[in-house]
Order: C-alpha cells, then structure tokens, then sequence
C-alpha cells in the first residue's frame, strides 16, 4: 500500500541550528501538507502545498519556515533558526485532491528535540 | 477559523464493549470529517471519514454519524478489541486545504 515517508524519524538540534526534514508523498498525490504535534497536544496545520506554491499557512508558519519540492518526489519543511518551541513531532501529508474529497494520508512523523 | 472539540479526553472500555467518542464544530461551512487513530510513535491513520451529505456511515466495527444542525459528529466502535486502544482524533475541512483536529481520545480497551 502506498504511504508517505519521512526522515528522520528523529532529529536533536541546538537551539538557533537550522533543521531540514524531509518527506516522500504518495506519488499520485498533488496536494501536501506539513502538521505539528507538540507533545500531549492536538495535531496543528502548518502548511499546505500545490502546484509548487503554498495555498495556505497558519498563523504558526512564520519566517523562520519554509517548504520547498526540489524535485518531483521531496517535500522539505526547513525551520531557519530553531526555538526551544519548536519541539514537536511534525507530519507531513499528502492528498490527491483538495477539499470535500481531498483524504490526507500522514507519515509516522519526524521528533524534533530543540536543546 | 474553525474549532474542533473532542470528548472524552481518556475512555476505559472493558473488551467487546462500545465506545463512543463526540466532536463538535464551530464552521458551518465545514463539509469532510474524518475520524484518525494514532498509536504509539506513529503518525495518524485514517479510519474512517464522513462528508456533509450523509449522516451515517458504517465500515465493519466502526460507524460515524454526523448532524449538521447540531455541529456534532460521533464515533462508535462496537465489540472492542485490544488491538482497538490507541489515540483517536477527530478532525473537520472547512476549506480545501486544512483540516483542524479535535484534542484527541486516549482509548483503552481492558482485557
């Protein structure tokens, strides 16, 4: 069965280091999003992606984060100069379509730890 | 924007028991729910999910009903097994890019 994947599956960083985390989206999907869980939280909208432009951002998706497709198989999120509130477990998603008919299947997620 | 909650917070259901889990929104304009079950280290699975022109839906062990007038939407998993404790999250699109999640249930099933 098809499935999106991520790397890694964990990351420790210094605080203010840059971190990139990378994901496959299913092929066929055209539609991608990355999402955060902080630790005990609810799973939180970052981004959404199509057609190689954001479609939308949260009001957590400042500047110091990006997302890029590199090539035609990558989806990155890079957070610029991490904050100790960047710990999180972050997934990406993908979807074939958008909307009323749009399923979005996640990744097992990368944990960030911000030390 | 829209907001999603979600409860109970924890659920303990002795095994082959039923458990039920309810959300309620706040967007009307909300049209696709669907229902995720995370386990430990993994991210979430979808399980099951309903849109906005039907009011129930069924797959073996698991239902989904949702009424619009009202904002709610509830799980129900009949005969409970084991293998069914997990994280269950609701969730609800009210545009075509986000979807905004309920707290999330943490299920245990007792053998």
């Amino acid at each position: 069965e098809p499935e999106v994947t991520q790397t890694p599956s964990h990351q420790v960083t210094q605080m203010g280091q840059e971190v990139i985390l990378r994901c496959v989206p299913i092929s066929n999907h055209l539609y991608f999003y990355w999402y955060r869980q902080i630790l005990g939280q609810k799973v939180e909208f970052l981004v959404s992606f199509y057609n190689n432009e954001i479609s939308e951002k949260s009001e957590i998706f400042d500047d110091q984060f990006s997302v890029e497709r590199p090539d035609g198989s990558n989806f990155t999120l890079k957070i610029r100069s991490t904050k100790l509130e960047d710990s999180a477990m972050y997934f990406c998603a993908s979807s074939e379509k958008a909307g009323f008919t749009g399923e979005l299947f996640f990744g097992e997620g990368s944990r960030l730890t911000v030390l | 924007g829209e907001n999603v909650e979600q409860h109970p917070s924890t659920l303990s259901v002795q095994e082959g028991d039923s458990a039920v889990i309810k959300c309620t929104y706040s967007d009307s304009a909300s049209n696709y729910f669907p229902w995720y079950k995370q386990e430990l280290g993994k991210g979430p699975q979808l399980i099951i999910d309903i849109r906005s022109n039907v009011g129930e839906k069924k797959d073996q062990r698991i239902a989904v009903t949702l009424n619009k007038t009202a904002k709610h939407f509830s799980l129900h998993i009949t005969e409970t097994q084991p293998e069914d404790s997990a994280v269950y999250f609701c969730a609800a699109r009210s545009n075509d890019y986000k979807l905004s999640f309920g707290a999330g249930t943490t299920v245990t099933v007792r053998a």
